[in-house]
């Protein structure tokens, strides 16, 4: 079955710089998260979409932002990257009317900012 | 504000033996909860809900208990294998709302 996919898998920026990381929903999911997790940490909300539009705000930094397109894939943007943004990037989706607590996860993007 | 936290970081038990990985929340308004499971290197993995109207749903070896009394929320896995090592996370969220939040993961290790 096709399942959420991520790339890249690995990154590695200097401080200041920009990356983007791109998520690909399983099809016909409608709904993507996108979440941070550090070292030993738990996964932290950012962001999500449904339907193109930002649906719900976590603790996403304003250098950041995040888009969902019309082939519901979505990218995360971030901006003047800094050390403490290294972390793994884990995008998730789902079919919004589906009344459950289940999220379908990728493998995620590692950054390293160096 | 939501809170969702673990009592334990770390949990050893036998191969074979059952599990008990337990799960504080704070935010009264979760209307659903939820355990994850994290294997080393992989994205969370979804293994069971409750809403929270429910005090206990049953699924494959594993069991999840809400006592929304003590903002309490637990989940058993019965007679835990070697492919059940990974770190455990709750987390709770509201119906319509498109945001889970997770708490502090719980290290389940078996031993053999």
């Amino acid at each position: 079955a096709a399942g959420v996919i991520q790339s890249p898998r690995h990154l590695i920026k200097e401080k200041r710089e920009t990356a983007t990381l791109k998520c690909y929903p399983i099809p016909r999911h409608d709904t993507v998260y996108w979440y941070q997790q550090g070292p030993g940490q738990d996964p932290q909300f950012l962001i999500s979409f449904y339907e193109k539009m930002q649906s719900d705000k976590g603790s996403i930094p304003d250098r950041f932002s995040a888009q969902q397109f019309s082939d519901y894939h979505s990218e995360l943007n971030m901006s003047s990257l800094e050390l403490g943004d290294s972390a793994l990037y884990f995008c998730a989706s789902r079919v919004r009317q589906t009344y459950t607590g289940e999220l379908f996860f990728g493998e995620g993007s590692r950054l390293t900012v160096l | 504000g939501e809170s969702v936290g673990l009592h334990l970081p770390t949990l050893s038990v036998q191969e074979g033996d059952n599990s008990i990985i337990n799960c504080a929340y704070s935010n009264s308004a979760s209307d659903y909860f939820i355990w994850y499971k994290q294997e080393s290197g992989k994205g969370p993995q979804f293994i069971i809900d409750i809403r929270s109207n429910m005090d206990k749903r049953q699924g494959q070896r594993v069991t999840v208990l809400l006592n929304k009394t003590v903002k309490h929320l637990s989940l058993q896995i019965a007679a835990t294998q070697p492919g059940d090592s990974a770190v455990y996370f709750c987390g709770g969220g509201i119906q319509g709302a498109q945001k889970l939040v997770f708490g502090q993961g719980t290290r389940l290790t078996i031993n053999p």
